[in-house]
């Protein structure tokens, strides 16, 4: 079972900030937090991973709280590109074996 | 550079036949991992190989197999197949079996009538 709990979906407006949450309240010190998108039946594309300090990239910041229970991705100018299933996996450091759950769906409104 | 390749793109068989499918990692990349998603739903882990080695196995029958290559490229291959089996393949690609980020290929989509 996925190890995550997410929103089934939400909606942003074009050019706000689309703030995704996840809950992880089982998450162990050596699981990492990922997130991937999917765009329409297309292979997931990586975002952005951590494991207990915030991270930025090019395309999103992860936000995990100090007890690491839950985390938010936050994508900083929602464009209509952006309109996407959003995953949050935990994933243990010893393997690549991704456990999904269902992810939200975003949509970005004009 | 070329990201991860799968062929073919689309696939349709008959019930109890045999198909399969195969996987290119990105160059330099010695991990694959294999995943089914049925509409609707997220991926579900099938394999994971690294160095030619089974590294792990979801929760599918022994009807689907899988191996690795010296190049490191990969086939997964499903025997026996029923309509349920019908979803999209994923591989995806990474360093080493516990790699920072793993990338996906865009997938075959497998039809089984």
């Amino acid at each position: 079972d996925a190890k995550t709990t997410q929103p089934p979906s939400m909606d942003c407006a074009e050019g706000r900030a689309a703030n995704l949450p996840c809950n992880h309240s089982t998450i162990s010190g050596n699981e990492y937090v990922y997130w991937y998108r999917q765009i329409h039946s297309q292979g997931p594309q990586y975002i952005i991973h951590g494991l207990k300090n915030n991270e930025t990239n090019e395309m999103a910041s992860l936000i995990i709280t100090e007890d690491r229970k839950s985390s938010t991705l936050i994508l900083p100018h929602a464009t209509l590109r952006d309109t996407a299933v959003y995953y949050c996996i935990v994933r243990p450091s010893s393997n690549y074996q991704l456990i999904w759950g269902a992810g939200t769906k975003l949509i970005i409104k004009p | 550079d070329a990201g991860v390749t799968q062929s073919p793109t689309h696939l349709i068989k008959t019930r109890g036949q045999q198909v399969t499918l195969r996987c290119s990692p990105i160059s330099g990349h010695k991990s694959v991992s294999w995943y089914q998603q049925v509409l609707g739903q997220g991926p579900q882990f099938i394999f994971q190989y690294y160095e030619k080695e089974e590294r792990g196995r979801g929760n599918f029958p022994d009807r689907f197999s899988a191996r690795q290559f010296p190049n490191y490229s990969s086939e997964l291959n499903v025997n026996a197949l029923l309509l349920g089996d019908s979803a999209l393949y994923l591989c995806a690609s990474s360093y080493w079996d516990g790699g920072t980020e793993a990338f996906f290929g865009q997938g075959t989509r497998l039809t089984v009538v």
